[in-house]
């Protein structure tokens, strides 16, 4: 069984409509939770970053995190046609000293916003 | 400030041949993360450094191996090249100093091994 699963997709969705990316995880120890986007061919972009159960809110994106259900979300609202991406969760545990510990991430999800 | 560099963007090695891949932190950041990323899946950890010593290893055989310069430059080196090492190679830096550390990457090094 993989760390992280994330919902494969792919996803299609018309412009405006809500969004909602998925994770779920296994590892416990797993203490602080990231979303990144990334582009054809590009490097992976941080969007949100969170290490609290609840939400956490940055103009169009919503980042929620339930620690007792080892689940994560992402929420596009009023989507664009510029968000058509593949989106990536990953996550980390507290890293030991001052090293701050490797990435996991999910497979991936590519999202496709038509006009 | 600049972001992440990467050398070269693109690659192309037969099998058993030899590859080293450069990577350039965001300035005043101290350490360097390598992930493979294959095409459909997400970045698998590979290396990470800090204050130029090793402090994570990923799942990789012992044909990979890494360095970091007094610069805090990066390298990436994989000797015998196997068509299975074709994939996206992805550099993050930061700061390496706190819990809460983001790691910016790179736009990646694809190398393709014919």
């Amino acid at each position: 069984q993989k760390e992280v699963e994330q919902d494969p997709g792919p996803l299609s969705v018309p412009e405006g409509a809500i969004v909602s990316l998925n994770c779920t995880y296994s590892n416990s120890a797993f203490q602080y939770f990231m979303w990144y986007r990334q582009y054809s061919r590009k490097g992976p972009e941080l969007l949100m970053y969170t290490y609290s159960s609840g939400n956490k809110e940055d103009g169009r994106f919503t980042a929620q995190v339930d620690k007792s259900s080892k689940y994560i979300s992402l929420f596009i609202r009023d989507s664009q046609p510029s968000d058509s991406a593949t989106y990536l969760c990953a996550m980390r545990a507290i890293a030991g000293g001052t090293s701050y510990g490797k990435l996991t991430f999910g497979q991936g999800t590519i999202l496709t916003v038509h006009p | 400030d600049a972001g992440v560099t990467q050398s070269p963007t693109h690659l192309i090695k037969t099998r058993g041949q030899h590859v080293t891949l450069r990577c350039s932190p965001i300035s005043g950041h101290k350490s360097v993360s390598w992930y493979q990323q294959v095409l459909g899946q997400g970045p698998q950890f590979i290396f990470q450094y800090y204050e130029k010593e090793e402090r994570g290893r990923g799942n990789f055989p012992d044909r990979f191996s890494a360095r970091q310069f007094p610069n805090y430059s990066s390298e990436l080196n994989v000797n015998a090249l196997l068509l299975g090492d074709s994939a996206l190679y992805l550099c993050a830096s930061s700061k390496g100093q706190v819990n809460t550390d983001t790691q910016y990457f790179g736009p990646g090094t694809r190398l393709t091994v014919l």
